[in-house]
């Protein structure tokens, strides 16, 4: 039971270049979210999806898009990475419930140049 | 969901317990208190949350005042290893119609020192 992975660890990109964060979970988790993480800051969501098949804007959207392939894999891309993106981001899976904690994968540094 | 408001940061010696405190005056009756904390460059880690009881679990103790306005997170014995930010978040039971999404606000920093 690996939990919450995200890919790749790291990464640099120019100004404009595009890519996918990858996210999985391996514990039939309905509900998945994408947040970032300036320094010195807490954690701001960036998108969600309740369920397999849809998926909402959270507070900061902009420059994103999200996939919900199926139930177990959530993905985030940038189309062209601007330096305001530059942050570490993580992918989370809630338990089910009206309580249900969040699991947090280890996170995705990224640096924009 | 209620703001909440935690000192910035905290100090406490290895093997005594580690009292962090969290206010949270404007919390509705069906918010609960959740606490998460995150160790140096990981993910943040669930703790433990609560409502109107007290709880404990094998991480730590939550006390929460009777009118629920404040909260108390308890680690009982503090290792070097719990040193980390931990936020205090308020959030309305998960429904169909909300995300069940996480504010996190500044934090604590806790320093266990030996």
């Amino acid at each position: 039971n690996a939990g919450v992975t995200q890919t790749p660890k790291f990464q640099v990109l120019k100004t404009g270049q595009s890519m996918t964060l990858q996210c999985a979970q391996d514990m039939n988790h309905n509900s998945m979210y994408w947040y970032r993480q300036d320094p010195g800051m807490g954690l701001r969501l960036i998108y969600y999806s309740a369920s397999e098949g849809t998926t909402d804007k959270g507070e900061v959207p902009n420059g994103y898009n999200v996939s919900r392939l199926n139930k177990r894999e959530f993905s985030l891309r940038l189309e062209s990475a601007a330096p305001s993106q530059t942050s570490v981001y993580f992918c989370a899976s809630r338990t089910a419930g009206a309580v249900g904690e969040q699991f947090f994968g280890p996170g995705t540094r990224l640096t924009v140049l | 969901d209620a703001k909440t408001t935690q000192p910035p940061s905290m100090d406490c010696a290895e093997g005594r317990a580690a009292n962090l405190p969290c206010n949270h005056s404007t919390i509705s009756g069906n918010e609960y208190v959740y606490w998460y904390r995150q160790i140096h460059s990981q993910g943040p880690q669930y703790i433990i949350h609560g409502l109107k009881n007290n709880e404990t679990n094998e991480m730590a103790s939550l006390i929460i005042t009777e009118d629920r306005k404040s909260s108390t997170l308890i680690l009982p014995h503090a290792t070097l290893r719990d040193t980390a930010v931990y936020y205090c978040i308020v959030r309305v039971g998960v429904l169909s119609s909300n995300t069940g999404k996480l504010i996190f606000g500044q934090g604590t920093t806790l320093q266990v020192k030996p």
